[in-house]
Formats: C-alpha cells, structure tokens, sequence
C-alpha cells in the first residue's frame, strides 16, 4: 500500500523559510515523479512543484519560482520542500503527491498524502 | 495556463440517484483529463485519468466521459461515500491545472 507522510508544517511570519518532508513508502520511490500540491479555501486546489525520478528536471509554478526549492533522496525515499521568502497568500495545506510515471511530464496525482498546514502569519 | 471549469458548483442528489458533473477545458486537452473526490478533512483521491480510464480500486459506478474540451464524470448510483467535492485535472499543457470543484450534496 502506498503511502505518503508530510512533515513540517507550521506557523512562520512573512519573509519566513520553512521545509516541508514527504516520507513515502509501499512502493519504488526512485521510480517515479512526485510533486507537492496545496489547497485553500479560496483558490483550490493548486499544483506546486514536480521534480522528475531522478531528480533531474524540478518544475514550479510561476507563483512560487525562485523561492521555492523540491529535491529528494531516493536512498532515503524522501520527497522535500524547501519554502524561503514566504508569503501570505502561501498558506495552505501542502499536500505530497505520487505521479504515475517517472517523468516530470503529463503530471496527474494516483496517491496523496494527508497533507500538513503552513500558515504564514504577517 | 488553460483554465478548468466545472459545473454546477453544487449538485444535490438522492442516494441510489444518478450525478453527472461537467468539466470544461478553455483549450483542446485531448483525452488528458483527470478527476478526484475529495471528502470533508480528507485528501483528494484519485479516480480517473485519460479522461475514462478508472483507477485502481476505483467502482465501476465512476465512469468518465469526453475529449478535447468538455469532458463528463458520471456517478450512476449514489452511495454515502460519493457524497464529497469533485475536481477535474488537465494535465495536457504546462502547468497542471484543476477545476474549483463541484461539490454533491444529499437532497
């Protein structure tokens, strides 16, 4: 059974960093993409950040390039998320998410995370 | 980015009832579409991609429907647990992009 667990989540002021983990487990992490996803009330659901099995081709969404860093360590099957320059408007749930392929390409999301809140305070 | 949107935003239905819910692409997505539910305080879970094709687990209750840009999930009978929020997914055209959500309710 495949499952994800999000860490790092909290509470943190305006120009804060925080770093989100996802530890994944019940299937071959180094095979494939992941991404994070976050959710608010009032714009939904947002796609993030993907970075491809190898960990060769990161992709951002143009709300958070710049700031926002994903990597992994597929001998430790941990997806990361390091955020610098917060803002309000990114808080949110921050969901970790498994992609069908290894490729950071055709991105859709076959298993989620419980996903951890990130609230940036001003 | 292409923009998603669903209809109607709620939906109310009787258990045992049919729901069928709208999706639209503001461009051509060919068959990359895909949907999720998502319950109260849970995650979204996975249901569909390539538009028609169910996941894994998922009952044959969910059937989807569509290409290009208007694209159908059909859910033919109702059970308590249908009873959540559904987001549509285009996955054609970088970036990934959802659609705000129809949210089916109990009549």
């Amino acid at each position: 059974e495949v499952q994800l667990l999000e860490s790092g989540g909290g509470l943190t002021q305006t120009g804060g960093s925080l770093r989100l983990s996802c530890a994944a487990s019940g299937f071959t992490f180094s095979n494939y993409a992941m991404s994070w996803v976050r959710q608010t009330p009032e714009k939904g659901l947002e796609w993030v950040s993907s970075i491809s099995n190898d960990g060769a081709d990161p992709r951002y969404a143009d709300s958070v390039k710049g700031r926002f860093t994903i990597s992994r360590d597929n001998s430790k099957s941990m997806l990361y998320l390091q955020m610098n320059s917060l803002r309000a408007e990114d808080t949110a749930i921050y969901y970790c998410a498994k992609n069908p392929r290894g490729p950071a390409s055709y991105i859709y999301f076959d298993n989620w995370g419980q996903g951890t809140l990130v609230t940036v305070s001003s | 980015e292409i923009v998603m949107t669903q209809s109607p935003a709620t939906l109310s239905v009787s258990p045992g009832e049919r729901a069928t819910l709208s999706c639209r692409a503001s461009q051509n997505i060919g068959i990359n579409l895909a949907w999720y539910r998502q319950k109260p305080g849970q995650a979204p879970r996975f249901l569909i991609y390539g538009a028609s094709t169910r996941a894994t687990g998922i009952p044959a209750r969910f059937s989807g429907s569509g290409s290009v840009t208007e694209f159908t999930l059909t859910i033919s009978s109702l059970q308590s647990e249908d009873f959540a929020v559904y987001y549509c997914e285009q996955y054609n055209n970088w970036p990934p992009t959802f659609g705000q959500g129809t949210k089916v309710e109990i009549k």
